[in-house]
């Protein structure tokens, strides 16, 4: 079946260095992408998105890359800061309402 | 603005009890949607509105019903818990010109 999923379950980072989270997905028909944060006990945050005719997205400290012709997403955080701490999911539009979720890739920020 | 709100926080149940989770927004938002997230897993569809009047099934909905009250409220129902049924449950909503679901803070369920 189609999914989204995250090449590595965990990223140890330190504070101060850029960070980057991958996400590989299998549907060519996906249209729009999101990140989202999930800090311990809470709900996903959204965190960017981008549509599929975009390959390039920045928001405040992050960019979201779009590679479609390998189906590779990828999240960069730059200059981590220990609040980034957290498990970060991509995820993907099915275009029916739904949203279809990765695995998450848990980073955690070494002082 | 509140924006997804969910209760209650932590609920512990026995084999076979049942209980109805309760999910409100305040965004005006048309669609409106359950999940249930599980150790080192992602977020699994469990049920969800696009709009009021109507509710379909996701990707595990077995066990479980569910209820558009109105705009505002989408509750999650079990009727009868079983020790798969733990997780944490996340209630989510989204307008229907953008894709983007905003989540609540998750409902943690123990069923013993």
């Amino acid at each position: 079946g189609e999914s989204v999923g995250l090449h590595l379950p965990t990223l140890s980072v330190q504070e101060g260095d850029n960070s980057i989270i991958n996400c590989a997905y299998s549907n060519s028909a996906s249209d729009y992408f999101i990140w989202y944060k999930q800090e311990s006990g809470k709900g996903p945050q959204f965190i960017i998105d981008i549509r599929s005719n975009m390959d390039k997205r920045q928001g405040q400290r992050v960019t979201v890359l779009l590679n479609k012709t390998v189906k590779h997403l990828s999240l960069q955080i730059a200059a981590t800061q220990p609040g980034d701490s957290a498990v970060y999911f991509c995820a993907e539009n099915t275009h029916d309402y739904k949203l279809s979720f990765g695995a998450g890739t848990t980073v955690t920020v070494r002082a | 603005n509140a924006g997804v709100t969910q209760t209650p926080k932590f609920q512990v149940l026995k084999t076979g009890q049942s209980m109805t989770l309760q999910c409100a927004q305040d965004m005006n938002h048309n669609s409106m949607y359950w999940y249930r997230q599980d150790p080192g897993m992602g977020l699994r569809l469990i049920y969800y509105s696009a709009s009021e009047g109507t509710t379909d099934k996701g990707e595990v909905p077995n066990g479980y019903n569910v209820s558009r009250l109105n705009k505002r409220e989408f509750s999650l129902r079990l009727e009868s818990a079983a020790p798969s049924q733990t997780s944490v449950y996340f209630c989510a909503s989204r307008t229907g010109a953008q894709e983007t679901q905003y989540f609540g803070p998750g409902t943690r369920l123990l069923v013993l």
